[in-house]
């Protein structure tokens, strides 16, 4: 199994401009969770889906943040317009289902650099 | 406001010595936890899991869970330099499928 993939590893840009990060879970996984990491804050949860269908989306930040998942194979995080702060590794995970003993299995993350 | 705690460290033991990890939780209807190693630059890969209260043994590994105290262990027996890394401690409360995450405890194994 090829695990999560996540695209791109790294990115660079400048404030205001429009960022999109991709994921894909693993197959067979039905819940998908995206993550932003930073020295500061830790491991924080942006947002929660099920099923494609977004159940928990408290953590994320503000309007500039989205997520749509289209299909079970593919998830987006769009950060519109990003700014300085939004600098972290955004990572993705994946568990089988919908139970609380179920593993994530978390993806290489995306370093994000917002000048 | 569910909260789970670690002691960010650094914790340093020398290689083949006993290193332990704690974790607490202020939620008492979690059912689920875990520990997590990530290596610096890397993933948070799940090594341990435990869902009732006593001890876990894998390999070198020994999770222990204390449900009453709140709290939740992790042993590494016979530290290796490879097991320098950043430990996460992650819970679920009972029913919930989504983990809060401690801060993590860095461990530095020196030789």
């Amino acid at each position: 199994d090829a695990g999560v993939i996540q695209s791109p590893r790294h990115e660079v840009t400048e404030m205001g401009q429009e960022v999109t990060l991709r994921c894909k879970p693993i197959s067979g996984h039905n819940s998908l969770f995206w993550y932003r990491q930073t020295m500061m804050r830790g491991l924080e949860l942006l947002i929660y889906f099920n099923n494609n269908v977004p159940i928990d989306d408290s953590g994320m930040p503000e309007d500039r943040f989205s997520a749509k998942m289209p299909n079970a194979s593919f998830s987006t995080l769009k950060i519109q317009p990003s700014e300085p702060r939004d600098s972290a590794v955004y990572f993705c995970a994946s568990s089988l289902g919908d139970r609380s003993a179920d593993t994530q299995y978390f993806g290489p993350g995306t370093r994000l650099t917002v000048l | 406001q569910k909260e789970v705690e670690q002691n960010s460290g650094p914790l340093s033991v020398p290689e083949g010595a006993i290193a332990s990890l704690n974790c607490t939780y202020s939620d008492r209807g979690s059912q689920s936890f875990f520990w997590y190693r990530q290596y610096s630059g890397k993933s948070p890969e799940l090594i341990m899991s435990i869902y009732s209260n006593g001890d876990k043994e894998d390999g070198r590994f020994t999770a222990q869970l204390n449900k009453a105290s709140q709290y939740v262990s992790l042993l590494i027996r016979d530290s290796q330099p490879s097991d320098s890394a950043t430990y996460l401690c992650a819970v679920n409360e009972g029913g919930s499928y989504i983990p809060t995450f401690g801060r993590g405890t860095s461990l530095i194994v020196h030789p």
